[in-house]
C-alpha cells in the first residue's frame, strides 16, 4: 500500500496562475483533508471531506477550491495564486470522521512569487 | 490565547537523556489529545494517543492533566533517531469530529552524541 500519495512535491507559481493539487489514498478511507502549514504555525485545515460527495470549509479555505473526484482522491485548487498562499500543503485521511488518527501524505511545497 | 500552545524548543539533550515536553490547551472541555511526530521537511505521522489515565509506549509516556489543563510528553533513554517535531493535536469539542482537531506549533528535539 502507498498510503496516501501527493503530486506535484515541489512547485512555483506566479501570482495569479493557478493549479490543482492532486491526493490519493488506497486506505479505502472516507475522509479526507487539506492543511497547509507554516512557520511558527500549526496546521490548519482548508477543506475537508467526510464521505464522497461532501466537501466543507475548513479554518482558512479562502482562495481554494476542491474536488472529492471519488473515494480515493482528494483535489485542492488554487484559482489565482497569491505570494501569502506559499506553503508546505499536506494532504490526509482517515477511515471516517470521527476516527482522529490521520495519515498525512508527503507534502507539496509551494512557492509563489 | 492560542487554542494549543508549545514550547518550539529547540530541546538539545545528549543521547540517553530524559526530556519532557508540555503542552497547554485553552478549551477545558477539550476530550481528545494526541502527540505526532514529524521528522523535518517530512509528514506528520501519530506517536500515541494521551488517555486520561496516562499511556505508555515503550520509551514514551504521555499524560493529560485536567485540572491545569495540558499534557505532556516524556521520553526515557532519548536516541539520536527521536530527533524531530513533536506536535500536540487536541480535540476542543465534545463531538467526533477529526476536522475539528487544533494541531500546535510542535516542540523540537535534537538528540546529540
Amino acid at each position: 500500500n502507498a498510503g496516501v500519495t501527493q503530486t506535484p512535491k515541489f512547485q512555483v507559481l506566479k501570482t495569479g496562475q493557478s493549479m490543482t493539487l492532486q491526493c490519493a489514498q488506497d486506505m479505502n478511507h472516507n475522509s479526507m483533508y487539506w492543511y497547509r502549514q507554516d512557520p511558527g504555525m500549526g496546521l490548519r485545515l482548508i477543506y475537508y471531506s467526510a464521505s464522497e460527495g461532501t466537501t466543507d470549509k475548513g479554518e482558512v479555505p479562502n482562495g481554494y477550491n476542491v474536488s472529492r473526484l471519488n473515494k480515493r482522491e482528494f483535489s485542492l485548487r488554487l484559482e489565482s495564486a497569491a505570494p501569502s498562499q506559499t506553503s508546505v500543503y499536506f494532504c490526509a485521511s482517515t477511515k471516517d470522521d470521527t476516527d482522529y488518527e490521520q495519515y498525512f501524505g508527503p507534502g507539496t511545497r509551494l512557492t509563489v512569487t | 490565547r492560542k487554542e494549543v500552545e508549545q514550547d518550539p524548543g529547540p530541546f538539545n539533550v545528549p543521547e540517553g537523556a530524559t526530556v519532557a515536553f508540555n503542552c497547554t490547551y485553552s478549551n477545558s472541555a477539550s476530550q481528545s489529545f494526541f502527540w505526532y511526530r514529524q521528522d523535518c521537511r517530512k509528514e506528520p505521522k501519530l506517536l500515541m494517543s494521551v488517555y486520561s489515565s496516562g499511556n505508555e509506549d515503550g520509551r514514551f509516556t504521555a499524560q493529560l492533566n485536567r485540572a491545569s489543563q495540558y499534557i505532556s510528553l516524556l521520553i526515557r533513554d532519548s536516541k539520536l533517531s527521536d530527533s524531530a517535531t513533536y506536535l500536540c493535536v487536541v480535540n476542543p469539542l465534545n463531538t467526533g469530529t477529526a476536522s475539528k482537531l487544533t494541531f500546535g506549533t510542535g516542540t523540537r528535539l535534537q538528540v546529540t552524541l
